[in-house]
């Protein structure tokens, strides 16, 4: 069954740092999201993608986050300047259609010190 | 507005028991209601789901039941088994979103044998 993979499981930086995370969607699918979780709390919606371009984006999704297609398998969510509060479990999804169930990967789990 | 408010917290239940997990909206613009289920150190992973223009909705052991007019909807686990531990989260989306889906608190379920 086609799964959506991200790496890496666990990722530890310094305050500050930049990070990429990222994320092979299903390969079919052509809606993208990134959500985050922090410990103990509820899923939050980060930001959708859709025919290479941002959907919609939440208030968390600042200018210090970005995201990109760079090829045709690839998502990847950027953090430029990683603060203490960026810790959390962000997982990657995608969705074939507009409102179609999505597909969560397992994760990252961020750790920034 | 935007809030889905889950209940309870956590819930411990006997093998072959009825599990109930509630979840309330505000927002009547929510059209997409699912539920997910999410495992140690894994990614969440759709359950089932329902939309507003039925009352329920059956999968095997898992019913959704939804009240339009009080904004309410609730999962019923029916003969629970320990394999239904883990913790489950509703969320709502609407059309005008991009499926952005709001995840509720969730609810960390504990059937014992």
């Amino acid at each position: 069954e086609p799964e959506v993979t991200q790496t890496p499981s666990h990722q530890v930086t310094q305050m500050g740092q930049e990070v990429i995370l990222r994320c092979v969607p299903i390969s079919n699918h052509l809606y993208f999201y990134w959500y985050r979780q922090i410990l103990g709390q509820k899923v939050e919606f980060l930001v959708s993608f859709y025919n290479n371009e941002i959907s919609e984006k939440s208030e968390i999704f600042d200018d210090q986050f970005s995201v990109e297609r760079p090829d045709g398998s690839n998502f990847t969510l950027k953090i430029r300047s990683t603060k203490l509060e960026d810790s959390a479990m962000y997982f990657c999804a995608s969705s074939q259609g507009f409102e179609e169930t999505q597909y969560f990967g397992p994760g990252t789990r961020l750790l920034v010190l | 507005q935007q809030q889905v408010k889950q209940s309870p917290q956590s819930l411990i239940v006997q093998k072959g028991g009825i599990s109930i997990i509630n979840c309330a909206y505000e927002n009547t613009a929510f059209d997409y209601f699912p539920w997910y289920q999410q495992f140690p150190g894994k990614g969440p992973a759709l359950l089932i789901a329902i939309r507003p223009d039925v009352s329920e909705k059956k999968e095997g052991r898992f019913t959704i039941s939804f009240n339009k007019s009080a904004k309410q909807f609730s999962l019923h686990i029916m003969d629970s088994q320990p394999g239904d531990s883990a913790t489950y989260f509703c969320a709502a989306s609407k059309e005008t979103s991009g499926s952005r889906l709001t995840f509720g608190e969730g609810t960390q379920l504990t059937v014992n044998p």
